[in-house]
């Protein structure tokens, strides 16, 4: 099976911008989850998609936004770039909201 | 919320000596403990877990223990070899909530010396 993909991997923007960033799971997954991964603060949760539907939502500003598709495929946006939102996303697939989470590869956010 | 502890931030040994990391837990909810590889520039790679009913479970060269009273848990490696060499994350998660988030500890920095 293709391994959980992101695109794209690397991203620059500028503040005040705002951003979208794609993740498809493997195949048969039907749970997303995403993360922020930063030297400070480690790997930080985002939130979790099931069936089109957000699951959870960890602390983070309402800047932060994510969706589903019918095909698993799931979205994060990022508005109102702020410097600090520079980091690694991460997206993780699981199947039916199991426990196992595979990670993608990220995409790598630079704001300036 | 959950909160997870991990010691220590880095380690080094040589090769062939094996190799201890040790997370703690603040949710006694908890039931799933995933530990993760992180190679340079890679994406984290699931390498082990363990739920709260087992105390104790090997691959190989890697195993995890589970201590629930003490709401702990350990990764060791033995026989490390130089690619063993990464960062590796423990993670906690909570399902009894409806939630599969995964709470993670800061990291640990491995380098096996050859």
């Amino acid at each position: 099976k293709a391994g959980v993909t992101q695109t794209p991997r690397y991203l620059i923007k500028t503040r005040g911008q705002q951003v979208t960033l794609s993740c498809s799971p493997i195949s048969g997954h039907r749970s997303v989850s995403w993360y922020q991964q930063t030297p400070g603060q480690g790997l930080q949760f985002l939130f979790e998609y099931f069936s089109e539907t957000q699951r959870n939502k960890g602390n983070f500003p309402g800047r932060f936004s994510g969706r589903q598709f019918s095909n698993s495929r799931s979205e994060m946006n990022v508005s109102t770039l702020e410097l600090g939102d520079s980091a690694l996303y991460l997206c993780a697939s699981s199947f039916y909201r199991s426990y196992e989470q595979y990670f993608g590869p990220g995409t790598r956010l630079t704001v300036t | 919320g959950e909160n997870v502890e991990q010691h220590p931030s880095t380690l080094s040994v040589q090769e062939g000596d094996s190799a201890v990391i040790k997370c703690t837990y603040s949710d006694s909810a908890s039931n799933y403990f995933p530990w993760y590889k992180q190679e340079l520039g890679k994406r984290p790679q699931l390498i082990i877990d363990i739920r709260s009913n087992v105390g104790e479970k090997k691959d190989q060269r890697i195993a995890v223990t589970l201590n629930k009273t003490a709401k702990h848990f350990s990764l060791h490696i033995t026989e490390t070899q130089p690619e063993d060499s990464a960062v590796y994350f423990c993670a906690a998660s909570d399902s009894g909530a409806g939630s599969y988030q995964l709470t993670f500890g800061k990291g640990t920095k491995l380098s096996v010396i050859p």
